[in-house]
């Protein structure tokens, strides 16, 4: 079981271009959820799904951004018309539901040049 | 609005010694508590979870503790080593909606042990 595995671990994009984000969950797990971490600040939920659903994206600006987990695939967090404030970390978690498990996948560095 | 507190600063000691650190709560009532650990450049790692009728939890050289009155957490590490030095979050989760959980997370606390 390799974990929950998230590509590509760094990922440079000029202002205006898209980012995709990819996130595979660990086998067996149905739940994932996305979260954003900027430097000396905490993880921040962005959006919650299970398969071919969004859950709850309270967290998620209401712009640019989207994300889905389709049936067969990973989960995908899509970031349109890239502007500097998006540089961050990007974490992906899954778990098979309920309250343990949660399992984080090593992220991905978006850095907007 | 909802805030969950972690030291900034960051918790130097020595090894072998007990590293206590704090996760306090406001305008939140959580049924479920989480401590994760988290190393530069990788994702937080789970560590133990605690219910909100569990008084103290116990894994190994870990103990939480989760004072629903007072709104806080303990997080303890007893004979701490220097590969214990990371940064420790604690996340609080509401009860249950439709089924979901969703971790809302402090900043996290760093910890540096000391050889």
């Amino acid at each position: 079981n390799a974990g929950v595995m998230q590509n590509p671990r760094h990922l440079v994009r000029r202002r205006g271009q898209e980012a995709r984000l990819r996130c595979s969950p660990m086998k067996g797990h149905s739940h994932v959820y996305w979260y954003r971490q900027l430097p000396e600040e905490g993880l921040k939920f962005m959006v919650y799904l299970q398969k071919e659903n969004i859950i709850d994206e309270s967290g998620m600006p209401k712009e640019r951004f989207s994300a889905e987990f389709p049936k067969e695939g990973p989960s995908i967090l899509r970031i349109q018309q890239v502007v500097r404030g998006d540089s961050a970390a990007y974490f992906c978690a899954s778990s098979p539901a309920g309250l343990e498990g949660y399992t984080f996948g090593s992220g991905t560095r978006l850095t907007v040049v | 609005s909802q805030k969950i507190e972690q030291n900034s600063e960051a918790l130097n000691i020595q090894e072998g010694k007990t590293a206590t650190l704090t996760c306090n709560y406001t305008n939140y009532s959580p049924a479920y508590l989480q401590w994760y650990r988290q190393d530069p450049g990788r994702g937080p790692v789970f560590l133990l979870l605690i219910r909100e009728n569990e008084k103290e939890k116990r894994k190994e050289r870990l103990k939480v503790t989760f004072d629903t009155t007072l709104k806080q957490s303990l997080f303890h590490i007893t004979a701490s080593q220097p590969a214990d030095s990371a940064t420790y979050l604690c996340a609080l989760l509401p009860h249950a909606s439709g089924g979901s959980y969703i971790p809302t997370f402090g900043r996290g606390t760093s910890l540096i042990v000391h050889p």
